[in-house]
């Protein structure tokens, strides 16, 4: 089953406003990605984090990469009609031998009203 | 074409039934990977192929399931004797590098 605890799991929020959710785990992982799913779509990748520590910027979202390698957290500023969707941490242990399995957290759905 | 497609983008089966779901991975990419996505949850994992071969099947629900990749390039999974709770959408990625899948757009089972 799913490792990754994500929360919260619905938001809904008036358009301009900053939107914060996060994923915790019980075990490490050495790299963060967070995606947006569409309705009848597959996730879209919108941010990779692969240090501890790191804070990484792509347009209005944020992203952390925690200092113990078992969280993250994803900030959206200004939101906008189009950032209603399903938004999904995940992560994996990337490189050596690892393939890249990635595991995902239940999802956070936003919403958000004009 | 430029992204992973899959097909059929729906699919209705009567229980008992065998069904193929088919991936076309982005050209060029070695690894694939097939996730089922049950409504309001996250994507799990289900097999990995590296090229031709199946290297992890270890998220397969059951022997049910079944996915081939036989040229390394188009893959198949396939679901036999199909349950109602093997409804969902079935995601499949590829890659180049292992933090950066790309997600098709899934097919979704709805087993009646």
């Amino acid at each position: 089953g799913q490792q990754l605890n994500q929360s919260p799991q619905s938001m809904f929020i008036q358009e301009g406003e900053d939107v914060s959710m996060n994923c915790t785990s019980s075990s490490i992982f050495n790299t963060w990605l967070w995606y947006k799913q569409d309705p009848g779509e597959g996730p879209v990748l919108l941010i990779a984090l692969y240090k501890a520590g790191e804070l990484t910027s792509n347009g209005r979202l944020t992203a952390q990469f925690g200092i113990t390698r078992k969280d993250s957290f994803l900030n959206i500023s200004a939101s906008i009609p189009s950032d209603v969707g399903i938004y999904f941490c995940a992560a994996v242990n990337a490189g050596g031998t690892s393939y890249g399995k990635l595991t995902f957290g239940q999802g956070t759905i936003l919403t958000v009203h004009p | 074409g430029a992204g992973v497609s899959q097909s059929p983008r729906y699919k209705v089966a009567k229980r008992g039934q065998d069904v193929a779901l088919r991936c076309d991975p982005i050209s060029g990419h070695v690894s694939l990977f097939w996730y089922q996505q049950a409504l309001g949850q996250g994507p799990e994992f289900l097999t990995y192929f590296q090229n031709e071969a199946q290297l992890d099947k270890s998220g397969l629900p059951s022997d049910r399931f079944f996915a081939e990749r036989p040229e390394g390039s188009v893959s198949t999974l396939k679901i036999q004797r199909t349950q109602q709770e093997d409804s969902a959408v079935y995601l499949c990625a590829s890659s180049k590098r292992v933090d950066t899948q790309y997600f098709g757009p899934g097919t979704r089972l709805t087993v009646l």
